[in-house]
């Protein structure tokens, strides 16, 4: 696609319930980084992917967030047993890091914005 | 990553220059700096970059002091659309591949108004 992808845009779930995230990166980009935005808030960095392996998940707030990155493409953020804190906008981005000539520029897609009631 | 410190907000006169100001005095050799910007309830979206030189593309330009140790981004010709929050970064280049993670403070709202 011509962008960063992300779904479900928008999500409504019950406290202690599961959800998925997911995001599709730029064709081709090898980095994929995941964000989260509380209200009025900044950017909280998460995890990030080279390829398939993540060298960098120092920003999972806790065991109850994974994620994983499949075929170095689409990504899925999964928090398990949500609680009312975990609502937030969560952001992707991807990068063509580690190919050839590079900026290191981020492209983000438009987020998925959870509610936990 | 180096910190770096800016204004919480600004305003700036539609059609006037906006001149957003970013000090990172711990900056090392091979960081970069970067800026973003984020329009309200959008994802941040990238403006600029460089390590020593000034830089100019399309959208603003970036003049970094001799020294490195601040820097700032201009905007020349301000519209009601640049009305958002500015991030200035700064990033290492590790190894030449991989960045990692680009740390995000809590920017300059940058406020266009008529």
């Amino acid at each position: 696609g011509a962008g960063v992808s992300q779904s479900p845009s928008n999500k409504v779930t019950e406290k202690g319930k599961d959800v998925e995230l997911r995001c599709d990166p730029i064709s081709g980009h090898t980095a994929l980084y995941w964000y989260r935005q509380s209200l009025g808030q900044g950017l909280e960095f998460l995890i990030y992917f080279q390829g398939n392996s993540a060298p960098d998940k120092s920003g999972l707030p806790s065991d109850r967030f994974s994620a994983e990155r499949t075929g170095g493409s689409v990504s899925t953020l999964t928090i398990q047993r949500t609680q009312q804190e975990d609502s937030a906008v969560y952001l992707c981005a991807s990068s063509l890091e580690g190919r050839g000539t590079f900026t290191g520029e981020l492209f983000f897609g438009e987020g998925s914005r959870l509610t936990v009631l | 990553d180096a910190k770096t410190t800016q204004p919480p907000s600004m305003d700036c006169a539609e059609g006037r220059a906006a001149n957003l100001p970013c000090n990172h005095s711990t900056i090392s050799g091979n960081e970069y700096v970067y800026w973003y910007r984020q329009i309200h309830s959008q994802g941040p979206q990238y403006i600029i970059h460089g390590l020593k030189n000034n830089e100019t593309n399309e959208m603003a330009s970036l003049i970094i002091t001799e020294d490195r140790k601040s820097s700032t981004l201009i905007l020349p010709h301000a519209t009601l659309r640049d009305t958002a929050v500015y991030y200035c970064i700064v990033r290492v280049r590790a190894g030449g591949t991989s960045y990692g993670k680009l740390t995000f403070g809590q920017g300059t709202i940058l406020t266009v108004h008529p």
